[in-house]
């Protein structure tokens, strides 16, 4: 079965560095997703993204964070100056185009991000 | 706006013992509904869901969920719990086609303990 995979699995950075987290959809999904999870609380929707712009973000994604599809397979989330509280586990999803369908049922593995 | 409510934070059964874990929604139709499993350290995995029709849903591992419109209620059940199953459950809400956003609600989780 297709997969949604997500790189690196485990990534430490120092607090105000830029970190980047990657993603690879399932290859014929065009809704692309991000969430994360701060340790121990619920999963969070960050920002969804189709037709290469965001369709709808939360008030968690801020000026501080950035999507992009900067080919035909990669997802990235960038958050250009990291927080302590950045530090949680991101999880990217996919899913098709029909709304029924339309729902993140594909999950990644997740980035575990470690902000120092 | 659409919100989950899952009541137990944690729950210990026994090896064989009979399991349900309590989902509410709050929602202004009826949302698509979802429960994931996820493990240790792993990605969110997709156990069933609930688009219309039947409103008991048979889903992976030997877990139903039954909807209650009348309770906004979709609580997920299995007749026998083997040890492999503790981990943490998440319900999950999504909109219907133009009713919200597409991005997955997630209650808070329950975390499942499976004793010998």
């Amino acid at each position: 079965e297709p997969e949604v995979t997500q790189t690196p699995s485990h990534q430490v950075t120092q607090m105000g560095q830029e970190v980047i987290l990657r993603c690879v959809p399932i290859s014929n999904h065009l809704y692309f997703y991000w969430y994360r999870q701060i340790l121990g609380q619920k999963v969070e929707f960050l920002v969804s993204f189709y037709n290469n712009e965001i369709s709808e973000k939360s008030e968690i994604f801020d000026d501080q964070f950035s999507v992009e599809r900067p080919d035909g397979s990669n997802f990235t989330l960038k958050i250009r100056s990291t927080k302590l509280e950045d530090s949680a586990m991101y999880f990217c999803a996919s899913s098709d185009t029909r709304w029924a369908s339309n729902q993140p049922q594909h999950f990644g593995d997740g980035t575990r991000l470690s902000i120092l | 706006a659409q919100s989950v409510t899952q009541p137990d934070i944690h729950i210990t059964v026994s090896e064989g013992a009979s399991l349900e874990l309590r989902c509410n929604y709050s929602y202004g139709a009826t949302p698509y509904l979802f429960w994931y499993v996820q493990s240790p350290g792993q990605g969110l995995q997709l156990l069933l869901k609930y688009f219309s029709g039947d409103t008991l849903v048979q889903g992976i591992k030997g877990f139903e969920a039954e909807f209650k419109r009348s309770q906004s209620s979709f609580n997920l059940r299995k007749p026998s719990v083997h040890w492999s199953d503790a981990a943490e459950y998440f319900c999950a809400v999504g909109a219907r086609e133009n009713t919200g956003r597409r991005a997955l609600t997630f209650g808070s989780g329950t975390r499942l303990q499976v004793q010998p």
